[in-house]
Formats: C-alpha cells, structure tokens, sequence
C-alpha cells in the first residue's frame, strides 16, 4: 500500500523558516518524481515544485512564487521528501501535500503569522 | 506564468453527461502538456482521476474519461452519481513547471 506522510507543519512568523517532510513507503521512492503542491484556506490547489529521480538527473523545477525561496530535496535512503522553506510570507499559509505516482499525502499545515 | 483556465462552476443532472475542459493561455493544450485531472471532495486530499491526457488510475470510475477537445483538455463525466459532486482541477505542464487551473465545482443536481 502506498503512503505519503507529510510533517513538519505549523505557525511560523513571516520571514522565518521551516523544513517539511514527507515520508514515502509502498512503492520504490529511488524512481519516483516527487512533487509538492499547495492549497491556501479556501482556495484552489497550486503547484509548488518537484524533484526528479536521481537516475533522470535529481533537478528541481519550481513554481515563480517560491523560486528562491523553497528548497526540494530527498533522501533516497530513508525514502523521504524535504522541503525547505526560507523567508516565508503570510500568503505562503496553506495545507502542504506531497505526491508521487499519482498518489496523495493527507497533507500538513503551514500557518504564517505574527 | 502560464494561465491555466477552467470552468468555474457547472451543474449535471443525476445520469447525465457534463464536459470540463481545461484551457492554456499559451495556446493549444496537446499531450505534450501532459494534463492531468483531480477530483477533491471538501475535507480530503486530491485524489488523482487521469494523467497524460487520457490514462485513468485503477480507482477511476470508468464513467471518468480524459482527451483533447478543441485545443483545450477533456475531462468527461457519463452517467453522474451524486457521489461525483467536487471539486476538479487541471494540470498541465509547461516547461518543466506545471501549473494547476483554479478549479470546477461541479455540482449534481
């Protein structure tokens, strides 16, 4: 059974950090593009980033909200997914999902405020 | 960015057959965008209904189909259960980056 476990979420003060992580089990990570994708309260789901299989180069693409922000990384021995987040803004505010495979995490949240 | 478009709102009845599509502001959508299409029900995660334009997954409902219509990305519904009604988002890939469209709701009724 595949499963996707987001943690790490919480509130953080505007231009703070936090590192998310997503531990994959249920199908073999080392192959897998793993993406983060992002819903504000209420809102509609945005794309955040990915990270390709180290076998297809390991680069990362991300969305123009985060670039230079956000970090994507993974640890193919513990099967995990990162994501660091640096110089975060009250819009970044959102439940957090990583997926893979067409497989969704429950998601985790990120609140950004004073 | 590119803009990715859809309906934001369509109604079906029970039984019937409604047509989202999921529009590019670059141009036509073809397979290369690689669409994809989500269905999340308030209160849970996505889930994932098709990829590469027309694959399903082995939990979509075989009354879900994907394809191209008119430059734009397909997601059609035949024979709709009460069950279907969500919200549906697009993906579509650009340039390495993918962007998702702002969703449907659809509602059965």
């Amino acid at each position: 059974e595949v499963q996707l476990v987001e943690s790490g979420g919480g509130l953080v003060k505007p231009g703070g950090s936090l590192r998310l992580s997503c531990a994959a089990s249920g199908f073999t990570f080392t192959n897998a593009w793993m993406t983060w994708v992002r819903q504000a309260p209420g809102k509609g789901l945005e794309w955040v980033g990915r990270i390709k299989s180290k076998t297809d180069g390991g680069t990362t693409d991300y969305a123009a909200p985060v670039k230079g922000r956000f970090t994507i990384s993974r640890d193919d021995s513990k099967n995990t997914l990162y994501l660091q987040m640096n110089s975060l803004k009250t819009e970044d505010t959102a439940v957090y999902y990583c997926t893979a495979v067409s497989y969704w995490g429950q998601g985790t949240l990120v609140t950004v405020s004073s | 960015q590119a803009v990715v478009t859809q309906e934001p709102s369509l109604t079906v009845s029970p039984g019937g057959t409604v047509t989202l599509t999921c529009g590019s502001s670059t141009g036509a959508v073809t397979s290369g965008h690689s669409p994809s299409w989500f269905q999340q029900k308030p209160g849970q995660a996505p889930r994932t209904l098709i990829y590469g334009t027309s694959n399903t997954q082995s939990w979509t409902p075989a009354r879900f189909s994907g394809s191209l219509l008119g430059g734009k990305a397909a997601l059609t519904l035949s024979g709709a259960q009460p069950e279907d009604e969500a919200e549906y988002y697009c993906l579509l890939s650009h340039s390495g980056a993918r962007v998702f469209g702002g969703g449907t709701k659809l509602t059965v009724l």
